[in-house]
């Protein structure tokens, strides 16, 4: 069945960085696009950014537009993010989900959390 | 961007009762709209795409309905596992955007 299992979430200071991964297996992962969606404490689902199966089409949030960076190792099947100049509003469980170009999530991982405080 | 409106921010019925869930969208999102289910301390669940079709695994009791701008979530008997938040997203135009949540209680 369908796994996907975030990590690299942890406490950071503002301004800092993070690299958020995401382990995939139980699927052809090469054949799918992949998001990541975050949810802030006590809030709803944002969905910040999703790269194509093949890793060269990416879009982001403006919220994070120019500060985050998705990418993709196929042949690990993994899924990254690379977070910079981390706000406390970035404070979030960030979840990979598995979609495909004009389709729902349809699988999702547990989540990993990040704080950003000082 | 696509602003999704869900209504009611929260629902109070009983096990057994008929529940009714609203997301209208600002412009027209054809049928790419889904609805998610989510538990306390768990990621969403996918149990409604294309407006209207379950995903795999997902009772009867689940159903979609709406096209253009005004979708619905029915749940026809609410069973205890049934209360939670349910979100909506449309997935037609980017940004992906989700409704704001309704919250499903027990009264």
């Amino acid at each position: 069945q369908v796994q996907l299992v975030e990590s690299g979430g942890g406490l950071v200071k503002p301004g800092g960085s993070l690299r958020l991964s995401c382990a995939a297996s139980g699927f052809s992962f090469n054949d799918h696009y992949m998001s990541w969606i975050r949810q802030a404490p006590g809030k709803g689902l944002e969905w910040i950014s999703y790269i194509s199966n093949s890793g060269t089409f990416t879009k982001y949030a403006d919220s994070v537009k120019g500060r985050f960076t998705i990418s993709r190792e196929n042949a690990n099947n993994s899924l990254f993010l690379v977070m910079n100049s981390l706000r406390v509003e970035d404070t979030a469980i960030y979840y990979c989900a598995k979609n495909a170009i004009a389709a729902p999530f349809d699988s999702w991982g547990q989540g990993t959390l990040v704080t950003v405080s000082s | 961007e696509i602003v999704l409106t869900q209504s009611p921010g929260t629902l109070s019925l009983s096990p057994g009762e008929r529940a009714a869930l609203s997301c209208r969208a600002v412009h027209s999102v054809d049928n790419y709209i889904a609805w998610y289910q989510q538990k306390p301390g768990r990621a969403p669940r996918l149990l409604i795409h294309s407006a209207s079709s379950r995903a795999a695994g997902v009772p009867d009791r689940f159903t979609g309905s709406g096209s253009g701008t005004d979708f619905t979530l029915t749940i026809s008997r609410l069973e205890p596992e049934d209360f939670a938040v349910y979100y909506c997203q449309q997935y037609g135009s980017s940004p992906l955007t989700f409704g704001q949540g309704t919250r499903l209680e027990i009264k």
